[in-house]
């Protein structure tokens, strides 16, 4: 089954620190990646995707993942992170063999220090 | 104004009780999903239903049932049989297809006392 990895449980940044957050999934074909955020209080939102073409993905609020096939990663980024940051980043694979079930990572708290 | 609906927000069982968690959604979704999402796990993937009438089990579905009687509609029972309840539940729904977007709600925090 496939699994996904992310191994930063947990990020502390100042405000305008680069970030990256990690994802890596288990198997390899054809795979739909997403990553979601989820703000305190707030309902679990989509923040990117990549279904094919351009391997690099550009979301909302200036968040941007490569996919890397041959590493089997998806790690999120943004050049400059703010206050507003804060909150829950859990990356998802859907891959064809399991129809359209997403297998979720363990998620990364981040906190950004104003 | 289209979404998904989640209630409670909170809920309280005494255990040995069996409770439902309510979620509709009016966005026209054909699958509608339940994870449970616990600290550092991630969301696991409880139930799933494609289509009305018609569900199967996600990774943990022992201790919870559901039902599927309605397109917009797709209650979560929690039974007595789940040893470890106390968590957070999210509802979701997607168009059917390849590579859909999931749409979540606000979740539903149940804890046991």
């Amino acid at each position: 089954a496939q699994s996904v990895s992310q191994h930063n449980h947990h990020v502390i940044l100042s405000e305008a620190a680069s970030l990256e957050l990690g994802c890596n999934y288990s198997y390899g074909g054809t795979v739909n990646l997403f990553w979601y955020v989820q703000y305190p209080g707030q309902h679990l939102q989509l923040l990117l995707k990549y279904f094919s073409g351009d391997p690099l993905v550009k979301g909302i609020k200036g968040f941007e993942a490569e996919f890397i096939k041959s590493k089997f990663s998806f790690n999120l980024r943004k050049p400059s992170v703010q206050w507003s940051d804060t909150a829950e980043y859990f990356c998802a694979v859907k891959d064809g063999n399991a129809g359209n079930m997403l297998t979720f990572g363990g998620g990364t708290r981040l906190m950004v220090k104003p | 104004d289209g979404g998904i609906t989640q209630s409670p927000k909170y809920l309280f069982r005494k255990e040995g009780q069996n409770v439902t968690l309510s979620c509709e959604q009016n966005l026209n979704h054909d699958a509608m999903y339940w994870y449970r999402q616990d600290p550092g796990q991630g969301l696991r993937l409880i139930y799933y239903s494609q289509i009305v009438n018609d569900f199967q089990k996600g990774d943990i579905a022992e201790g919870y049932s559901v039902s599927r009687e309605k397109k917009e509609s797709f209650p979560l029972t929690v039974t007595s049989a789940q040893k470890n309840p106390t968590a957070f539940y999210l509802c979701a729904s997607t168009i059917r297809g390849r590579g859909d977007t999931q749409y979540f709600g606000p979740g539903t925090r149940l804890t046991v006392l």
